[in-house]
């Protein structure tokens, strides 16, 4: 089965709140993970990532949180605006190479004007 | 800057046709990535490459092939397509945990 997982498959978000998509994992040796946003039609493109070793990490309205105790990853993004609205996907990787990256199925960010 | 551009990007093939999805990059990465999505699921690592002639297998390799005489191609060989196929593919380059795709190609097996 998929060791990255998420809660939620679609989140309705209204605009200018800040929206929270949550991931799972489950392999204890995975060492980074990273988001990726998926537009309509188009490829992943990458939003941030995090080593094991760090518990939050903050880019341009982006926040990812990292809790290793429970395996979990969150993925926080403040103002939601319509151009926000797509397919977010968790991805892990185990140590040992940039090949060894696992996808998780994604979650539906719906902004609501 | 094109980064990585994936040709053609809609193609409808008859079960047992074969065909070649082509893949470019300008960026100069060593390491290169052939994905598949089906409908409402993530991403499924179909062969990977870390440089010119070094080719690998992914997750879900049957049925393709590729290989890798340039830094720059990196295309993606199905034989005998099957329904099981259909699917979009990606292609993706990156010398660290941030990959960059192309814009995918749009595969049917009727």
């Amino acid at each position: 089965g998929e060791s990255v997982g998420l809660h939620l498959p679609t989140l309705s978000v209204q605009e200018g709140d800040n929206s929270i998509i949550n991931c799972a994992y489950s392999n204890s040796a995975s060492d980074y993970f990273i988001w990726y946003k998926q537009e309509s039609g188009k490829g992943p493109q990458f939003i941030i990532d995090i080593r094991s070793n760090m518990d939050k990490r903050q880019g341009q309205r982006v926040t990812v949180l990292l809790n290793k105790t429970v395996k979990h990853l969150s993925l926080q993004i403040a103002a939601t605006q319509p151009g926000d609205s797509a397919v977010y996907f968790c991805a892990e990787n185990i140590s040992g190479g940039y090949q060894k990256v696992t996808f998780g199925t994604g979650t539906k960010l719906q902004v609501i004007p | 800057n094109a980064g990585v551009t994936q040709t053609p990007k809609f193609r409808i093939l008859k079960i047992g046709q074969s065909m070649t999805l082509q893949c470019t990059q300008d960026m100069n990465h060593n390491y290169m990535y052939w994905y598949r999505q089906d409908p409402g699921m993530g991403l499924k690592l179909i062969y990977y490459s870390v440089g010119a002639g070094i080719t690998d297998k992914g997750e879900v390799p049957n049925g393709y092939n590729v290989s890798r005489s340039t830094t720059e191609d990196f295309p993606l060989r199905l034989e005998l397509a099957a329904p099981s196929q259909t699917s979009v593919y990606f292609c993706a380059s990156g010398e660290s945990y941030g990959y960059t795709f192309g814009s995918g190609t749009r595969l049917t097996v009727v």
